[in-house]
């Protein structure tokens, strides 16, 4: 039973590139979350998708980020024209489809580098 | 309205000792508290969890505390281990959706258990 996947593990791009980061959710998990966390703080959520639907956007930066959750292939965050705030690491997580279940598991998240 | 404070920030303890981290939340939608543990390199993983029914949650050495009344919930450690070494998020959810939330987390606690 695999766990939560992303990738790649580490990406590094120029300022102004463009950074697309993967995951794919725990196998039988419909719920995909996305959380950034900078050094030494806590995560902070950004954006709640379902497949095909962006359920809660409101932690996410209104400019340059952007989410999807297809029907079939894996999740992706699009960071566009990084700029070297974007330099974090972000996670997904994902969580049953059965309503109440509150437990959310991670990936191992992406260490996006701008330089 | 969001935020989960925790204390403290760090954190030394003596191999055998008990390790005590608390958390406040003033959310009173949250209905589900977890504790996630993570190593540096690493995605968090779920340790325990509470939803608030109960005021005791025990798993091994690890015990959840619940007060709702105070709105305060604290992770302790029993018999701490070396291998315990690592950084603890308290976080919260619920209320919003039927059941699925973003998790809002606290700063995280660096514990370093020493021999």
């Amino acid at each position: 039973n695999a766990g939560v996947m992303q990738n790649p593990r580490h990406l590094v791009r120029r300022r102004g590139q463009e950074a697309r980061l993967r995951c794919s959710p725990m196998k039988g998990h419909s719920h995909v979350y996305w959380y950034r966390q900078l050094p030494e703080e806590g995560l902070k959520f950004m954006v709640y998708l379902q497949k095909e639907n962006i359920i809660d956007e409101s932690g996410m930066p209104k400019e340059r980020f952007s989410a999807e959750f297809p029907k079939e292939g894996p999740s992706i965050l699009r960071i566009q024209q990084v700029v070297r705030g974007d330099s974090a690491a972000y996670f997904c997580a994902s969580s049953p489809t059965l309503q109440g279940r509150g437990e959310q598991y991670f990936g191992p998240g992406t260490r996006l580098t701008v330089t | 309205q969001q935020q989960v404070k925790q204390s403290p920030q760090s954190l030394i303890v003596q191999k055998g000792g008990i390790s005590i981290i608390n958390c406040a939340y003033e959310n009173t939608a949250f209905d589900y508290f977890p504790w996630y543990q993570q190593f540096p390199g690493k995605g968090p993983a779920l340790l325990i969890a509470i939803r608030p029914d109960v005021s005791e949650k025990k798993e091994g050495r690890f015990t959840i505390s619940f007060n709702k009344s105070a709105k305060q919930f604290s992770l302790h450690i029993m018999d701490s281990q070396p291998g315990d070494s690592a950084t603890y998020f308290c976080a919260a959810n619920g209320g919003t959706y039927s059941g699925n939330t973003p998790l809002v987390f606290g700063k995280g606690t660096r514990l370093s258990v020493i021999a």
